[in-house]
């Protein structure tokens, strides 16, 4: 265990269907983060929250919306998505954005 | 262009061979680089370096930084198959790490 729970951990959605992601960090950290990782592609950075306020969105397309409630929880909004965006999603938290990250198990996300 | 290049992209060894993963990364303002390695889902912590020919130790896995030249090596002795993992290597820059592709493992029995 990590410290980091994600839930689901398996999600299949239509393209029209609404779903949330949820991260929730023990650590008692401040900066949390979604990472997409695709096969053979390198994880990606998504976005970044650093003391509930988002710091890094990284051009990441609208039909993905983050939300930050609090420093122990992270959600991913994930509306009106396409079969590329398949992939294993990642939550990770950091006692800062400079310091070493900690990883949830993550969600297996697949678009029909 | 990628930031971080990790080589080879695949490596597959029998169990109590010597393996060395590189790592080549071009960021600005270097501060640190970190290690991982993915079994199944969560990457998991194993080093993070911040000084050059300084070797990180933890039982079997060492690791060490060139700053100058620009790279980091991750040893693996007396491999043995809990070590089938893909292993990424991760500086930096900014308020962002950037990941290598990894370099997947296998060992064979």
């Amino acid at each position: 265990e990590t410290g980091v729970t994600q839930t689901p951990r398996h999600l299949v959605m239509g393209m029209t269907n609404k779903k949330s992601l949820k991260c929730e960090q023990h650590l008692g950290h401040n900066a949390m983060y979604w990472y997409k990782q695709s096969a053979k592609k390198p994880l990606e950075l998504m976005f970044v929250y650093n003391f509930k306020e988002q710091t890094e969105n990284n051009s990441v397309p609208s039909r993905f919306s983050p939300e930050c409630p609090n420093s122990s929880h992270l959600f991913l909004h994930l509306h009106t998505l396409q079969p590329e965006d398949s992939a294993l999603y990642l939550c990770a938290s950091s006692q800062d954005p400079t310091n070493i990250q900690y990883f949830g198990a993550g969600t297996r996300l697949s678009v029909l | 262009e990628d930031k971080v290049v990790q080589s080879p992209l695949s490596l597959v060894v029998h169990e109590g061979d010597t393996v060395t993963l590189n790592c080549s990364y071009e960021v600005t303002n270097f501060r640190s680089l970190l290690w991982y390695k993915q079994e199944k889902k969560a990457p998991t912590f194993l080093f993070m370096l911040t000084s050059s020919g300084i070797e990180k130790k933890s039982g079997r896995l060492s690791s060490i930084l060139d700053k100058k030249e620009l790279f980091s090596i991750l040893n693996i002795t007396a491999t043995q198959t809990g070590d089938s993992a893909i292993y990424l290597c991760a500086p930096p820059e900014g308020n962002q790490f950037y990941f290598g592709t990894g370099t997947s493992l296998t060992v064979i029995p």
